[in-house]
């Protein structure tokens, strides 16, 4: 079984404030993990994802996350947070079988001015 | 452009009335699959399908139903829709075999029953 979990369902910080994203997965596998942004009346489009090899990924949009094994954690980050990045996140997993995908809750970005 | 086309994007329809959201991809992918998306429940798996003729069920299969008779396209079907299934709905596909193939997202459905 797997299972994702983000902690934080809204997320505030100020226009050029760090960005922190939590992500904790549970997978009985190596887990191939992603981070998807949701903006307003939009469909999911994928920021990064880990899959093997380097531990941090980067993305799009400058955000990066850091695959620690030993903690089950896949946080996204960002050093300075834009109005544009304002939106809604999800964190999600795949472990073994034909790929299926468990998303978390989501996490919900306000950049404030 | 590869992309996952939904129709319709917003649909208000009464209870019991049945409907068909549709779902097109353009990139010859085999996997494909519906969510609904509800507040504080991220999004949940209704049916998936791997290849033309073959479906299963997803985590929140009741009340839907799926057909893929074409590889392109994959309908959701709600027989009798009911209020629990206010919600917005996405369709996805993904490429071949492997874990690390990510899906690619329509833009949604948002659908109302009352």
């Amino acid at each position: 079984a797997q299972s994702v979990t983000q902690l934080g369902s809204h997320v505030s910080v100020s226009e050029g404030a760090l960005v922190l994203l939590r992500c904790n997965y549970s997978s009985s596998v190596p887990p191939y993990l992603f981070w998807y942004v949701q903006y307003p009346n939009q469909g999911l489009q994928l920021l990064l994802k880990y899959t093997t090899g380097a531990t941090l990924v980067k993305g799009i949009n400058g955000f990066e996350a850091e695959f620690k094994k030993s903690e089950t954690s896949f946080h996204l980050t960002k050093p300075s947070a834009h109005m544009s990045d304002a939106a809604e996140y999800f964190c999600a997993v795949t472990s073994g079988g034909y790929q299926k995908v468990t998303f978390g809750t989501g996490t919900k970005l306000q950049v404030i001015p | 452009e590869a992309q996952v086309t939904q129709n319709p994007r917003y649909l208000i329809t009464v209870t019991g009335k049945k409907l068909t959201v549709t779902c097109s991809q353009n990139m010859n992918h085999e996997y494909m699959s519906w969510y609904r998306q509800d507040p504080g429940l991220g999004l949940r798996q209704i049916y998936y399908s791997m290849n033309v003729e073959v479906t299963d069920k997803g985590d929140v299969p009741e009340g839907y139903k799926v057909s893929r008779k074409e590889k392109r396209n994959f309908p959701l079907i709600l027989e009798s829709p009911s209020p629990n299934q206010t919600s917005l709905y996405f369709c996805a596909s993904r490429g071949p075999p492997g874990r690390d193939t990510e899906a690619f997202f329509g833009q949604g459905t948002r659908l109302t029953v009352v």
